[in-house]
């Protein structure tokens, strides 16, 4: 039963590099979300999607891209990485397209920008 | 938009003894209101929520939030601390999305 998967789970990178944070979920979930979670910050919503082919923005979308081609993927690119990316990333997903329900989370990605 | 505010960021309690963390809220709507848990170098996950039935919400591992609109407060309580209740809390309030607060750190001591 896996779940919500993030891959990878470390990543260092020099800054101006670009990457991709993969999300992938079982469970046939509509809604899928990305988060970044910072000392003293909490969790802080980066970009979401209710389905496929359907994203939007949340607290903090800049210098992050996203796409939904799939119900199952929910991938996050850092097109050029800075410092004020390191982080650690939580992808996580919703039976439910309100988000009223409860919400499944990866086990995380930490990034590392240098 | 809708926000929490999580009085503390650090609580410490002894085993056996009142676990008490504080949220307030904030939100233009009725709010459904969430308490995860993370545990080290894991993700978040779902201890209780509230979604508009009773008032006092029950979830695992012993613990309860009561839901108070005149306070807009929705507080995480437990009678008795157990040692494997050490972790970091997190209230959430959901609108359209979930935002979160800062979070809670409760140490337990033996």
């Amino acid at each position: 039963n896996a779940g919500v998967t993030q891959t990878p789970k470390f990543q260092v990178l020099k800054t101006g590099q670009s990457m991709t944070l993969q999300c992938a979920q079982d469970m046939n979930h509509e809604y899928m979300s990305w988060y970044r979670q910072d000392p003293g910050m909490g969790l802080r919503l980066i970009h979401y999607s209710v389905g496929a082919g359907i994203t939007d923005q949340g607290e903090v979308p800049n210098g992050y891209n996203v796409s939904r081609s799939t119900t199952e993927d929910f991938p996050l690119r850092l097109l050029s990485a800075a410092p004020s990316q390191t982080s650690v990333y939580f992808c996580a997903s919703s039976y439910s397209q309100s988000n009223t329900g409860e919400l499944f989370f990866g086990e995380g990605s930490r990034l590392t920008v240098l | 938009a809708q926000s929490v505010t999580q009085l503390g960021s650090h609580v410490s309690v002894s085993e056996g003894a009142l676990v008490l963390l504080r949220c307030n809220y904030s939100s233009s709507v009725p709010p459904y209101l969430f308490w995860y848990v993370q545990y080290p170098n894991q993700g978040l996950q779902l201890l209780l929520k509230y979604t508009s039935a009773a008032t006092l919400v029950k979830g695992i591992n012993g613990f309860e939030a009561e839901f108070k609109k005149s306070e807009t407060s929705f507080h995480l309580t437990k009678p008795s601390a157990h040692m494997s209740d050490a972790a970091e809390y997190f209230c959430a309030v959901s609108e359209n999305d979930m935002r979160f607060g800062a979070g809670t750190r409760l140490t337990v001591k033996p």
